[in-house]
């Protein structure tokens, strides 16, 4: 099964400045997809951002961007001109083409500070 | 109208009973899972179904069985509750094969504390 690895367990950014999240993973599939969830203390899961594998153009969503590099099976995510609203557990998600198979990395708790 | 639906949002219950968690999708999607958030966040998948098939079984307890009587639906069972199984439960589906806007959708979790 496909792994995701997220190196930072926290993390913290000054409001309004550039913060960027890590991820790593490893698969043998040549296509699928890439995600970031968020996940506010409320609890509910929300898609940030996604990643076909296919694409080579990075993906972006007004502030937030990914750094996707499919050789080294790199996929970080970019938060610029940061909000208290950003505060949050962030996850790195794989999903297989094949059939949906969708693995989460262990998250990385984000604090902006005002 | 809610996308993916999960009943109940909280769950107090002691060692030894049998409970259940409901799951309903109104997307149309073809998959659907199971993951369990534990206290410090980690999200493991625990089933996933593609149409009504069980696809990925992870190392659960058989304490654990789901069941998935039509696409659009996926209940969770769990037998003989143990301290370690209290944790945040979230339905979530997508949508199978290549298409460029999948993603999946996750119901609000259910809170499990078992005492």
């Amino acid at each position: 099964a496909q792994t995701v690895t997220q190196s930072q367990p926290e993390m913290s950014v000054q409001e309004a400045e550039t913060v960027t999240l890590s991820c790593t993973y490893d698969t043998s599939e040549s296509n699928y997809y890439l995600f970031w969830y968020k996940q506010p203390p409320s609890r509910q899961m929300i898609l940030v951002i996604r990643q076909e594998a296919y694409k080579q153009q990075n993906a972006t969503e007004n502030r937030f961007s990914v750094n996707f590099q499919k050789a080294a099976k790199s996929f970080s995510l970019k938060i610029s001109d940061s909000q208290l609203g950003d505060t949050a557990m962030y996850f790195c998600a794989f999903m297989s083409y094949n059939n949906n198979d969708m693995r989460f990395g262990a998250g990385t708790r984000l604090t902006v500070k005002p | 109208d809610t996308a993916v639906s999960q009943t109940p949002k909280y769950l107090v219950t002691q060692m030894g009973n049998d409970k259940s968690i409901k799951c309903e999708q109104n997307l149309g999607h073809d998959t659907m899972y199971w993951y369990k958030q534990d206290s410090k966040k980690f999200l493991k998948i625990m089933f996933s179904y593609n149409n009504k098939e069980l696809i990925i079984n992870e190392t659960v307890p058989n304490r654990f069985s789901p069941k998935s009587p039509d696409k659009a639906h996926l209940n969770l069972h769990i037998n003989s509750l143990e301290l370690g199984d209290s944790a945040v439960y979230f339905c979530a589906s997508s949508q199978l094969g290549a298409n460029l806007n999948t993603e999946a959708f996750f119901g609000q979790g259910t809170r499990l504390t078992v005492v």
